[in-house]
């Protein structure tokens, strides 16, 4: 089994749909991270988390939130998806300093 | 000013050549630097991390840091073709609330031709 995954790996939605991307970890990690990556693009930090009770936004945070269920949960969520939202999504976990664990990526389009 | 800026590149180099890509960082503090690799498609894969100032090798790769100039690079000897990628350029923030924050760069394209 994968050490960080994600849920679902695809998905399509209509605009104004409420969508959640999930993700778990059995790394043990206390800090957790949720990116997205456009076409050509590096990777866009959304929201960070370094324990169940510290969350804190990245640079693109608007039109996203998260919760962090526990120290191996990450949620995030688009309250109302509009189609400029449409990207790869990577949730990650890291134990400073070491690397950074990813999961598989999720594939999402809001049409 | 981005925090991490790399040359989106393409970079094309031809097979058994070094190639160079370079990343500079906006926070004098950053303590931690990351180079990661990426094939389309697929979750980036760490290829090197250095910490300190100088030079790190490993295998065909060499990772340089320079903390004075807020520079950092990655030297890929005898390339490949299956080095063909995207790589990225992390840095781990170093103090306030933000310690511990991973930021990436915008990626270089490498190709690698035979």
């Amino acid at each position: 089994d994968a050490d960080v995954t994600q849920t679902p790996r695809n998905r399509i939605t209509k605009t104004g749909k409420r969508i959640m991307l999930e993700c778990s970890q059995t790394k043990g990690h206390d800090r957790m991270y949720w990116y997205r990556q456009d076409p050509g693009l590096g990777l866009q930090l959304i929201y960070y988390s370094f324990d169940v009770k510290d969350i804190n936004k990245g640079e693109i945070s608007d039109g996203y939130s998260v919760s962090r269920q526990a120290q191996a949960k990450f949620s995030l969520s688009l309250e109302s998806a509009i189609p400029n939202q449409t990207a790869l999504y990577f949730c990650a976990t890291s134990d400073l300093p070491q690397e950074a664990f990813f999961g598989q990526g999720t594939r999402l389009t809001v049409v | 000013q981005k925090e991490v800026e790399q040359n989106s590149g393409p970079l094309s180099v031809p097979e058994g050549a070094i190639a160079s890509l370079n990343c500079t960082y906006s926070d004098r503090g950053s303590q931690s630097f990351f180079w990661y690799r990426q094939y389309s498609g697929k979750s980036p894969e760490l290829i090197m991390f250095i910490y300190s100032n100088g030079d790190k090798e490993d295998g065909r790769f060499t990772a340089q840091l320079n903390k004075a100039s807020q520079y950092v690079s990655l030297l890929i000897r005898d390339s490949q073709p299956s080095d063909s990628a995207t790589y990225l350029c992390a840095v781990s923030n170093a103090g306030g609330t933000s310690y511990g924050k991973l930021t990436f760069g915008q990626g270089t394209i490498l190709t690698v031709h035979p």
